[in-house]
């Protein structure tokens, strides 16, 4: 099945700066990718996806882009705030399969 | 978005009883949902999929029969632990997808604290 690895784990930020997290996918028929956001105690939130058709999505000051040859895709965040401080989650579908697989998190520290 | 309720929010159980916690779609219908396990400070570790009607799908190393999943109705779907152990102590959260519409975003339950004593 779809494997999807996460890096770094952790990244501290000044805000104001910008932070890049980036996930590989193993499954070449993944077509779906969202990235989710979750705060302590609270259930993750979907922020932004991108689909295997389009190589880069921006609202905001977040912006997802997409290599399929290489299978990785990456969530930019630009003038980070306190507030984006947050585990954030990528993850990969197959709607073949319909299962959402999602890499191990990041842990995104802000710094006043 | 689409709003996915999940109950209750936590429970307490003692050692050898069984839990259920349901996951609903409150105004969409979920043809799909998901229940995940999610230990302290790690990811969400994919248990099963479950397809409205039909059987779910376990991930490698999830026992099915220890982990009871039914998903009889497009906007229901529960997960029973069955025979609960203290290990078993854990986050569990659902999300709910409608794969048949336009909408193919998965939306998260607030989740379940179940703590076995």
């Amino acid at each position: 099945g779809e494997n999807v690895e996460q890096h770094p784990s952790t990244l501290s930020v000044q805000e104001g700066d910008s932070a890049v997290i980036k996930c590989t996918y193993s499954d070449s028929a993944s077509n779906y990718f969202p990235w989710y956001k979750q705060e302590l105690g609270k259930r993750p939130q979907l922020i932004i996806d991108i689909r295997s058709n389009v190589g880069e999505k921006k609202d905001q000051r977040i912006a997802v882009t997409l290599n399929k040859t290489a299978k990785h895709f990456s969530l930019h965040i630009t003038e980070t705030q306190p507030e984006d401080s947050a585990v954030y989650f990528c993850a990969a579908m197959t709607s073949g399969n319909n299962r959402l697989a999602f890499g191990k998190g990041n842990q995104v520290v802000v710094i006043p | 978005g689409a709003v996915v309720s999940q109950h209750p929010s936590w429970v307490i159980c003692k050692s050898g009883t069984s839990v259920k916690i349901e996951c609903r779609s409150l105004d969409f219908q979920a043809t799909t949902m998901f229940w995940y396990r999610q230990f302290p400070k790690q990811s969400l570790m994919l248990m099963a999929t479950s397809n409205e009607g039909s059987k779910a799908t376990y991930e490698q190393g999830v026992e099915k029969d220890k982990f009871l999943i039914n998903h009889a109705s497009l906007t229901l779907s529960t997960l029973t632990v069955t025979s609960a152990h203290p290990e078993d102590s854990s986050f569990y959260i659902c999300s709910a997808r409608d794969s048949q519409g336009l909408i193919t975003e998965a939306f998260f339950g607030q989740g379940t604290r179940l703590t076995v004593v």
